[in-house]
């Protein structure tokens, strides 16, 4: 099973601060990861899909790259609404299932 | 507009059996794979169970095979998850998605909690 590690678990940062999150696989994962953000009490929002592509209707202040076993999410200027907790994904191995990433949650400095 | 309502959910003995559904409306149902991905209170993501558009193709999480069991009526747009021989470890929201391109999950209900206690 392919198992996936995030850094960090959390990290305080200030609006307008850049903010970069790690994501790696215990094996080659090509391109297929996907990060999510989870606001508490929502459901998980698809921020990026197959590492580096932009999910419709997300801020351009969002990228994500990386390929293979390391991958990166970044925020260029964290925004107020952009407080949450983040969540990669891996389908490389779908089927028979996705796995996810234990989450880094970016809270207020 | 995609929409995605999970219903179902509350609370149920250990042992006991519980029927999860999802309505989804504002796209052609038939046409998507579905998920079920569940939470446990103050924990992460756990992908639950998949089911092919047809309903031909159904895989489910180790922790969760052989006692749950997904299904679609598309004639209804609905998925269900039929849970059997709960446990404690079960407590969770559990979210019905939609798959999308790169074996993504862009849609997401809103989360129907289940709580397995005695």
């Amino acid at each position: 099973d392919i198992q996936m590690t995030q850094s960090p678990s959390s990290v305080s940062a200030s609006v307008g601060d850049r903010v970069t999150i790690t994501c790696r696989a215990s094996q080659g994962i090509s391109s297929w990861l996907a990060w999510y953000q989870q606001k508490p009490g929502k459901a998980p929002k698809l921020l990026i899909y197959a590492a580096s592509s932009l999910q419709s209707g997300v801020p351009s202040r969002f990228s994500g790259s990386g390929s293979g076993t390391d991958f990166t999410l970044t925020i260029s200027s964290l925004q107020p609404e952009d407080f949450a907790t983040y969540y990669c994904q891996q389908a490389n191995s779908f089927p028979p299932g996705f796995t996810f990433g234990p989450g880094t949650k970016v809270d207020i400095k | 507009e995609v929409q995605l309502v999970e219903s179902g959910g509350g609370l149920v003995q250990p042992g006991g059996s519980l029927r999860l559904s999802c309505a989804a409306s504002g796209f052609t149902f038939s046409s998507y794979e579905m998920n079920w991905v569940r939470q446990a209170p103050g924990k992460g993501l756990e992908w639950v169970s998949y089911i092919s558009s047809s309903g031909s193709t159904i895989y489910y999480a180790d922790s969760v095979k052989g006692r749950f069991t997904i299904s679609r009526d598309n004639a209804k747009n609905s998925l269900y998850l039929q849970m059997n021989s709960l446990r404690a470890e079960d407590t969770a929201v559990y979210y019905c998605a939609r798959g999308g391109v790169a074996a993504t999950l862009p849609y997401w209900g809103q989360g129907t909690l289940v709580t397995v206690s005695s």
